[in-house]
């Protein structure tokens, strides 16, 4: 089955300081998603990718999508303590069987500290 | 604009029991509805998807069953709760190879 490596695993940093975070897919995407989960929530769609190439911003953040279809980036400017949380990629295959299927990363814990 | 209902938020429940969890979506037509399990607050682990009414494939052989009885509603149910089934279930939808936009969650804690 397809599969998403994301890194790191974890991050602590300065707030102020920027984050990046990045997953790489074992086959094609043609769709990246970036999301952000607090505690006890459902996770929050941040940034949709559909080109590859495709160079998108939210606010602070920024992501884009690989130009080998296999990987996409999510960095995070100016960090403030509202951006701790876990951060989820998310991939969409190419048109076809299982292609309404999403496969997600493992996750990137952000912690901020003042 | 669409919304995603799911309830309930949190639930306690005994080995052996039932479990039926609920989700539906306002304000679309013909979504493709999906059922994950997150634990220890880590990974989504994709259970059921439905791309139609009575139409559920499972991607995880496990105690749970889902059904989709209307358009815009997902339940998510067991006959007899496993110490294992413990989590946080989360149930989305998307429209084609759109985004998919997720509920707030449900954390199941089997006693």
């Amino acid at each position: 089955g397809q599969q998403l490596n994301q890194s790191p695993q974890s991050m602590f940093i300065q707030e102020g300081e920027d984050v990046s975070m990045n997953c790489t897919s074992s086959s094609i995407f043609n769709t990246w998603l970036w999301y952000k989960q607090d505690p006890g929530e459902g996770p929050v769609l941040l940034i949709a990718l559909y080109k590859a190439g495709e160079l998108t911003s939210n606010g602070r953040l920024t992501a884009q999508f690989g130009i080998t279809r296999k990987d996409s980036f999510l960095n995070i400017s100016a960090s403030i303590p509202s951006d701790v949380g876990i951060y989820f990629c998310a991939g969409r295959s190419l048109p076809g069987a299982g292609s309404y299927q999403l496969t997600f990363g493992k996750g990137t814990k952000l912690s901020v500290i003042p | 604009s669409q919304t995603i209902h799911q309830w309930p938020a949190t639930l306690v429940q005994p080995v052996g029991s039932p479990l039926s969890l609920e989700c539906t979506v306002e304000g679309t037509s013909n979504p493709n509805l999906y059922w994950y399990r997150q634990a220890a607050g880590r990974g989504l682990q994709l259970l059921f998807y439905s791309v139609g009414i009575g139409q559920i494939s499972s991607e995880v052989p496990q105690n749970l069953s889902a059904s989709r009885p209307q358009d815009r509603q997902f339940i998510l149910s067991s006959k007899k709760l496993l110490l294992s089934d413990s989590g946080f279930y989360l149930c989305a939808w998307s429209k084609g190879g759109g985004e998919a936009f997720f509920g707030q969650g449900t954390r199941l804690t089997v006693v």
